[in-house]
């Protein structure tokens, strides 16, 4: 398995204000994915973290708000531009090395106030 | 798009006892099925995961199903613990395309 770290693992922001979140992954992985968790709810994809190349949106979610880089094959970064309260949500990265096993981080508890 | 389904969305069981959730799937180009348990405070943790191509697995007191014609597939936990007690997540994907489908979670409580 990968092992995967978050920072921060938690903030509490202003409105109007962003957050960049990171993550590492501890060896070279071929894929990065970024999910939403809403609280009590299940996980929801944001984007593909591609590497060295703009990521890739699913619907619903767009670059100006989310934006993300992967500057290489272990660590990726997710922005939460101009957040407003529903914006609250846990956001998690994971990482595919081999097949299709997923592995996530521990998450990043975010409250918008 | 994939859509899966699960149920029930809460369970609970007396330690000792089996537990079973089910997941259907939408997709007859899903063939790669993980489950995930998240702790509270804590990312999910892939437990076990099968191909539609094997029929059946198992890992100590885990084990999972795949019913490629009916597109469903189940977890299954005998002999539970409380230790067990956890959020479970069931998803799908397919060969070539890593973006998984998650069901919508069962919060297993199991009963000293």
């Amino acid at each position: 398995s990968a092992v995967i770290s978050q920072k921060p693992s938690r903030d509490i922001c202003q409105r109007g204000t962003s957050l960049t979140i990171q993550c590492q992954v501890d060896s070279q992985v071929t894929m990065m994915f970024w999910y939403r968790q809403q609280p009590g709810q299940s996980l929801t994809l944001i984007a593909t973290a591609n590497q060295g190349s703009e990521a890739t949106y699913e619907s619903g979610f767009v670059i100006d708000k989310f934006p993300i880089s992967r500057p290489n094959l272990t660590f990726s970064t997710l922005t939460v531009s101009n957040m407003s309260p529903e914006d609250s949500s846990i956001y998690l990265c994971s990482a595919v090395r081999n097949s299709n096993e997923q592995f996530f981080g521990p998450g990043t508890r975010l409250t918008v106030l | 798009g994939e859509n899966v389904e699960q149920h029930p969305s809460t369970l609970s069981v007396q330690e000792g006892d089996s537990a079973v959730i089910k997941c259907t799937y939408s997709d007859s180009a899903s063939n790669y099925f993980p489950w995930y348990k998240q702790e509270l405070g804590k990312g999910p943790q892939l437990i076990i995961d099968i191909r539609s191509n094997v029929g059946e697995k198992k890992d100590q007191r885990i084990a999972v199903t795949v019913n490629k014609t009916a597109k469903h597939f189940s977890l299954h936990i005998t002999e539970t613990q409380p230790e067990d007690s956890a959020v479970y997540f069931c998803a799908a994907s397919s060969s070539g395309n890593e973006k998984l489908t998650f069901g919508t979670g069962t919060r297993l409580t199991i009963i000293p």
